[in-house]
């Protein structure tokens, strides 16, 4: 079974400094990667997902994320925090030729400093 | 043009009563889930139906029954409920072979 693991459960950062959200994976198998936010009150809404091909991937709101086999990591990051993005932030994996199966990290809580 | 909804947003009830929660996709997706998330946002996945069939029934107590009338509809019916119920439950849907998931708003469940 894969595991996910997001260190650090809360980061904070200052607006308009870099964000960065660890995710390490483990599998034996190549994964499908996604990072996912939550709003408050809110369901989880899709960032960003790698799947195949290029190792950088873009996202919605200016976060991307890199896919490092041999570090098995899937970081998250933003070049210029926004008050906007204090949120709750997930890292998930799947794997299976359907993609039925998610695994979730335990989420990292993202608060910027005005 | 909501593409998973879910109803009740917010559910109070009593100990030992019965409730169920509605889910609706309307992304011509063919499998949908029911996750619970705990007071530490922790997701749990509890349920999954593909084309209306059970293919992932994780461990959870037999008073969580889920329902799949068709690809669109996945409800979740809870028998006897218990404080340690009170989460959020939320749905999502995936068409097989895309892995992403896409996840309705939640439901607010306490259980007083």
């Amino acid at each position: 079974a894969q595991s996910v693991t997001q260190l650090g459960s809360h980061v904070s950062v200052s607006e308009g400094a870099l964000v960065l959200l660890r995710c390490n994976y483990s599998s034996s198998v190549p994964p499908y990667l996604f990072w996912y936010v939550q709003y408050p009150n809110q369901g989880l809404q899709l960032l960003l997902k790698y799947t195949t091909g290029a190792t950088l991937v873009k996202g919605i709101n200016g976060f991307e994320a890199e896919f490092k086999k041999s570090e098995t990591s899937f970081h998250l990051t933003k070049p210029s925090a926004h008050m906007s993005d204090a949120a709750e932030y997930f890292c998930a994996v799947s794997e299976g030729s359907t993609g039925n199966q998610f695994y979730f990290g335990t989420g990292t809580s993202l608060t910027v400093i005005p | 043009d909501t593409a998973v909804s879910q109803t009740p947003k917010y559910l109070v009830t009593q100990m030992g009563n019965d409730k169920s929660i509605k889910c609706e996709q309307n992304l011509g997706h063919d499998t949908m889930y029911w996750y619970k998330q705990d007071s530490k946002k922790f997701l749990k996945i509890m349920f999954s139906y593909n084309n209306k069939e059970l293919i992932i029934n994780e461990t959870v107590p037999n008073r969580f029954s889920p329902k799949s009338p068709d690809k669109a509809h996945l409800n979740l019916h809870i028998n006897s409920l218990e404080l340690g119920d009170s989460a959020v439950y939320f749905c999502a849907s995936s068409l097989s072979g895309k892995h992403e998931q896409y996840f309705g708003p939640g439901t607010r469940l306490t259980v007083t």
